[in-house]
């Protein structure tokens, strides 16, 4: 079966500073995406980033970085010079690339920044 | 560039009654996926809509159905409510044609604001 595990129920840091989410997933495919979303309390689930899993390099956006070990199958995510505004669910999950359409999730994390 | 957008915000139903939630996909996308997220969970997958018909099903009974129409929007159904169908319904659209190479899809779910579903 396939599963996402994200270990921290909750993680809180104060404003400017850089936190990492852990999450580690069980898969036997090896054609995947990888992805982070964030829940707001508006509800709204935002992509934050996504990674191929054919792709060696671990990808950025801004403030936003993975470390990606395939073989380890750890997807953990950075957040750099963190914001008041990065305050969410933080939500891992996989999607196969060539059939099983559904994206398969973890139970999130709660991150709080404290000014 | 309008986004996914989902309507209801929120609705009460009672036990047993029908609910319609309905999505329009982001423009240029083709694939509608509905997610079940209870309160504190992660979400949890129902179904797929490609070209008008449903393409993979998650663990959800009959009750749970859905319909995508020629521009693409969607709607899900779920009959004979019970408490347990209490939870934000999420919509998400992508673009994802079987037989395009991997490099040219995107496969990337971009979600709607979803429809917050009371059952009393």
């Amino acid at each position: 079966a396939q599963t996402v595990t994200q270990s921290q129920p909750e993680m809180s840091v104060q404003e400017a500073e850089t936190v990492t989410l852990s999450c580690t997933y069980d898969t036997s495919e090896n054609n995947y995406y990888l992805f982070w979303y964030k829940q707001p309390p508006s509800r709204q689930m935002i992509l934050v980033i996504r990674q191929e899993a054919y792709k060696q390099q671990n990808a950025t956006e801004n403030r936003f970085s993975v470390n990606f070990q395939k073989a380890a199958k750890s997807f953990s995510l950075k957040i750099s010079d963190s914001q008041l505004g990065d305050t969410a669910m933080y939500f891992c999950a996989f999607l196969f690339i060539d059939s099983n359409y559904q994206l398969i999730w973890g139970a999130g994390t709660k991150l709080i920044i404290k000014p | 560039d309008a986004g996914v957008t989902q309507s209801p915000t929120h609705l009460i139903k009672t036990r047993g009654q029908q609910v319609t939630l309905r999505c329009s996909p982001k423009s240029g996308h083709d694939t509608v996926s509905w997610y079940q997220q209870a309160l504190g969970q992660g979400p949890q997958f129902i179904f797929q809509y490609y070209e008008e018909e449903e393409r993979q099903r998650g663990n959800f009974p009959d009750r749970f159905s859905g319909h995508q129409f020629p521009n693409y929007s969607s709607e899900l159904n779920v009959n004979a409510l019970l408490l347990g169908d209490s939870a934000l319904y999420l919509c998400a659209s992508s673009s994802v044609s079987p037989g395009r190479a991997s490099a040219t899809r995107t496969d990337t779910q971009y979600f709607g604001p979803g429809t917050r579903l009371t059952v009393l």
